[in-house]
């Protein structure tokens, strides 16, 4: 069974940082493109950040660029997002997306499939 | 503010069929995905590049797109289809590739 499964959420003053880790299973991690998307509960889906496959390709929403850094460990099947400088407007459910894709000759066609159950973060004093 | 459009709400009467539109440019270069939100629970995925169901979404589920406008269509909607539903595509600025996300439009089935 395919599974992602986010973890590190927690609350934290502003200001502070923080690590999330998503756990992998089921699928050729190390072949999937990764992200992170955030919801405030009772809003939309935001993007945060794209991770291509081998970890050196990596892509963020304007709101959090330079504050936060996505990476993976392929021998580990994890992907992390590391948060730093947070602030209240970042409080929000992650969740961890797979990156499925079709190919067509000389093409990708990338689609989120999979998604985590999500992990809040809560940054409040 | 979402550079992909979405009604905020729309309703249907049980067993009609219902029409969710997404609008923006990107979509005139880059395939629609939609998803599925029910409360408290995560995202999933009922339609791909266009118009592609994953396995074990119902066929009363499809999708199709004209111009910069794509369209989640459910035939014969159900109690459980009572959701959010959140349009998705990819978008390239200065050749730096993020991902849309619409707004999202809550869909009642009354």
């Amino acid at each position: 069974e395919v599974q992602l499964v986010e973890s590190g959420g927690g609350l934290i003053q502003p200001g502070g940082s923080l690590r999330l880790s998503c756990a992998a299973s089921g699928f050729n991690f190390s072949n999937s493109w990764m992200h992170w998307v955030r919801q405030v509960p009772g809003k939309g889906l935001v993007w945060v950040s794209r991770v291509r496959s081998d970890g050196i390709i990596t892509s963020y929403a304007d709101s959090v660029q330079g504050r936060f850094t996505i990476s993976r460990d392929n021998a580990e099947n994890t992907l992390y997002l590391e948060m730093n400088s947070l602030r209240a407007e970042d409080s929000a459910v992650y969740y961890c997306v797979r990156d499925g894709y079709t190919t067509s000759p000389g093409y990708y066609y990338y689609y989120m499939d999979v998604w985590g159950k999500g992990t809040t973060v809560t940054v409040s004093s | 503010s979402s550079e992909l459009t979405q009604d905020p709400a729309v309703s249907v009467a049980l067993g009609q069929t219902v029409r969710i539109t997404c609008q923006g440019d990107s979509l005139t270069t880059y395939y629609a995905s939609w998803f599925q939100q029910k409360p408290g629970q995560a995202p999933i995925l009922v339609i791909y590049n266009t118009n592609n169901r994953p396995s074990g979404i119902p066929d009363r589920f499809s999708g199709s797109s004209s111009g910069n406008t794509a369209s989640l269509t459910i035939a014969g909607a159900q109690a459980e289809d009572e959701a959010d539903y959140y349009c998705t595509s990819r978008d390239s600025r200065r050749n730096h590739l993020r991902v849309l996300f619409g707004g999202g439009t809550k869909l009642t089935v009354l």
